[in-house]
């Protein structure tokens, strides 16, 4: 489809084993943003990836959390020994470019259940 | 410290009248202020947004108001309809050194009865 792809949509796992995330954002979009939401809560920034430039990284929560963008396309969010408090939606949204007032396009995220 | 703010987490409207959802902030150094609209199980939509140098912006039955002195907006739907029953959020962005990123409120969870 022509949206931002996310997969899987549904991830149930144990505390302490590893999680991949994956996004496809829409075709041409340089910009390419991580959140989470977790119950009740906003939408909380995670990451940011433009280009080939270095990643904003700044809201990562741990170093448990780490993100790559392959080929200025894809990105995988990974999250390692995961920990009930990482249960959340995990969303990935695109932008043509990053200006501030850019509209960004959203998947349907991941819904990361954590027992 | 939450910078944007969106006081009622609900509001239920009747089909036809108007919806007011209201969102606050702190930070004077927002330039930006976007609504998304969403559904159970989706994604966020991008529903309209206003810049800082404005303080109207209208799109159909949405109209966005921005007072800025105030630090406050709000999204006007008029008419309401029942498929307008969704969460909204409202989100904020500066330029500068965080250019691009959002930083959303909790949202409002609006109920349109027929």
């Amino acid at each position: 489809g022509a949206g931002v792809s996310q997969s899987p949509s549904n991830k149930v796992t144990e505390k302490g084993k590893d999680v991949e995330l994956r996004c496809d954002p829409i075709s041409g979009h340089t910009a390419l943003y991580w959140y989470r939401q977790s119950l009740g809560q906003g939408l909380e920034f995670l990451i940011y990836f433009q280009g080939n430039s270095a990643p904003d990284k700044s809201g990562l929560p741990s170093d448990r959390f780490s993100a790559e963008r392959t080929g200025g396309s894809v990105s995988t969010l990974t999250i390692q020994r995961t920990q009930q408090e990482d249960s959340a939606v995990y969303l990935c949204a695109s932008s043509a470019y990053r200006e501030a007032g850019q509209p960004q396009h959203f998947g349907d995220g991941t819904r990361l259940s954590i027992l | 410290d939450q910078q944007v703010k969106q006081n009622s987490p609900s509001l239920s409207v009747q089909e036809g009248r108007i919806s007011i959802l209201n969102c606050d902030y702190t930070n004077s150094m927002f330039d930006y202020f976007l609504w998304y609209k969403k559904y159970p199980a989706e994604g966020p939509t991008f529903l309209i947004s206003i810049s800082s140098i404005k303080d109207k912006n209208e799109d159909g039955r949405f109209t966005v108001f921005l007072n800025k002195s105030a630090k406050h907006l709000s999204l006007h739907i008029v008419p309401s309809q029942p498929g307008d029953s969704a969460v909204y959020f409202c989100a904020a962005s500066a330029m500068g050194g965080s250019q691009g990123n959002l930083i959303f409120g909790k949202g409002t969870k609006l109920s349109v009865k027929p």
